[in-house]
């Protein structure tokens, strides 16, 4: 009965590397969602994916952020060219549907940033 | 917009002691849901209600009751005789439609509370 699953637990980058964060819905869950936890800013909605498409991205920045769950496999956050502003926790949450009946959140990603 | 606001910032209390945390929020959607989760200092976000707007009912899980009052568009969370393991920051949340296609969830900036024995 695993709950939602994410790896690794901590990340380090070097400027201007890639950073791959990888979440595994609860089993039966096809929703998906991603927060970002910052210490200053508390805990802010990225993105919003439905197996294989992206519903609501409107808290992803712009640039050099991505994200993806495809049909198999996990949903995948994708940061390109870290700088030392991305070090965050960042948490990956699913449920059942759309209406959140029980949204659970794995235990997050923490990325450092050197 | 919707908005929450969780005006404690830091709440400490001596273990047995009752403690309330408050959650005050603001969206026009007469639809939506109200959600509290626990952080310990592990850092997992750790999941403990969700509320309609449609009902009102108080909740009683163990020492923890949740008061929901849509008159003052708040939703308190009393812990009772509290403990040390209780130790943590506790998110309020709320959850309506953005207009996007989600109920995402918009986040208070949390309480830490703080059980001293």
């Amino acid at each position: 009965n695993a709950g939602v699953m994410q790896n690794p637990r901590h990340l380090v980058r070097r400027r201007g590397q890639e950073a791959r964060l990888r979440c595994s819905p609860m089993k039966g869950h096809s929703h998906v969602y991603w927060y970002r936890q910052l210490p200053e800013e508390g805990l802010k909605f990225m993105v919003y994916l439905q197996k294989e498409n992206i519903i609501d991205e409107s808290g992803m920045p712009k640039e050099r952020f991505s994200a993806e769950f495809p049909k198999e496999g996990p949903s995948i956050l994708r940061i390109q060219q870290v700088v030392r502003g991305d070090s965050a926790a960042y948490f990956c949450a699913s449920s059942r549907d759309r209406f959140n009946e029980k949204l659970l959140f794995g235990s997050g990603t923490q990325l450092s940033v050197l | 917009a919707q908005k929450v606001t969780q005006a404690q910032t830091e709440i400490s209390v001596v273990e047995k002691e009752d403690v309330t945390l408050d959650c005050v929020y603001e969206t026009r959607d007469t639809t939506y849901y109200l959600f509290w989760y626990k952080q310990p200092p592990s850092g997992e976000l750790v999941f403990l209600i969700r509320r309609n707007s449609f009902d009102e009912q108080n909740e009683i899980s163990g020492r923890y009751s949740w008061n929901f009052q849509k008159s003052t568009s708040s939703f308190n969370f009393t812990i009772t005789a509290s403990q040390v393991v209780d130790s943590a920051v506790y998110f309020c949340a709320l959850s309506a439609n953005s207009g996007a296609g989600s109920y995402q969830l918009t986040f208070g900036k949390g309480t830490k509370l703080s059980v001293i024995p």
